[in-house]
């Protein structure tokens, strides 16, 4: 089954420790995104990247690391959680940048 | 920088009347325009897109406009049904920024 894989699904975290949110994807997708939502801001995109080793910030990178090593994967890292990085987080995967993006089931993080 | 600003935030219909979301993104080289469908704790989920290089684009009861020239577009739901109600996203893609942007939502309530 197709499919864009996140875990966890909620994770509650204590400031400054250091946390990784993981996303595969099987679909063979070249573009790969993080998004997180709030509130009546919608969906904020964190960083992108196009293809394997190359990323780009998005529009609210500050806070957040990614890496893509491998083309399925495309983990979210946060070196020093802050209480503000409280969000729920969406990896999202297309074919290309002009395609429908597939999203992942949600992580919900809280940090404290 | 680059944005994609969608009104109305909240819009309430009667079953059975049409309804109206309008987005307008500012990056001129944005080439294409999905729509996401957000049920209450769900992932976002493609309804329909298009390109630029096309004006409008119907599936059955849900179409979307693009004006080019006044960089907006639209979605069009007629026959609204229960199960219309949701938080609706329209997004951009551009080919000379690379983002994938969303816009701030609409949350959608067609009352029975």
């Amino acid at each position: 089954e197709a499919q864009v894989t996140q875990n966890p699904r909620y994770l509650i975290t204590v400031t400054g420790k250091k946390l990784t949110v993981t996303c595969s994807q099987n679909m063979n997708h070249e573009y790969m995104s993080w998004y997180r939502q709030d509130p009546g801001l919608g969906l904020r995109q964190i960083y992108y990247s196009m293809n394997v080793e190359v990323t780009d910030k998005g529009d609210v990178p500050e806070g957040y690391k990614v890496s893509r090593k491998e083309k399925r994967n495309f983990p979210l890292i946060l070196e020093s959680p802050s209480p503000n990085q409280t969000s729920l987080y969406f990896c999202a995967s297309s074919l290309r940048l002009d395609t429908e993006a597939f999203f992942g089931q949600g992580t919900r993080l809280t940090v404290v | 920088g680059e944005n994609v600003e969608q009104h109305p935030s909240t819009l309430s219909v009667q079953e059975g009347d049409s309804a109206v979301i309008k987005c307008t993104y500012s990056d001129s080289a944005s080439n294409y325009f999905p729509w996401y469908k957000q049920e209450l704790g769900k992932r976002p989920q493609l309804i329909i897109d298009i390109r630029s290089n096309v004006g409008e684009k119907k599936d059955q009861r849900i179409a979307v406009t693009l004006n080019k020239t006044a960089k907006h577009f639209s979605l069009h739901i007629t026959e609204t049904q229960p199960e219309d109600s949701a938080v609706y996203f329209c997004a951009a893609s551009s080919s000379g920024t690379y983002k994938y942007i969303f816009g701030t939502g609409t949350r959608l309530k067609v009352l029975a």
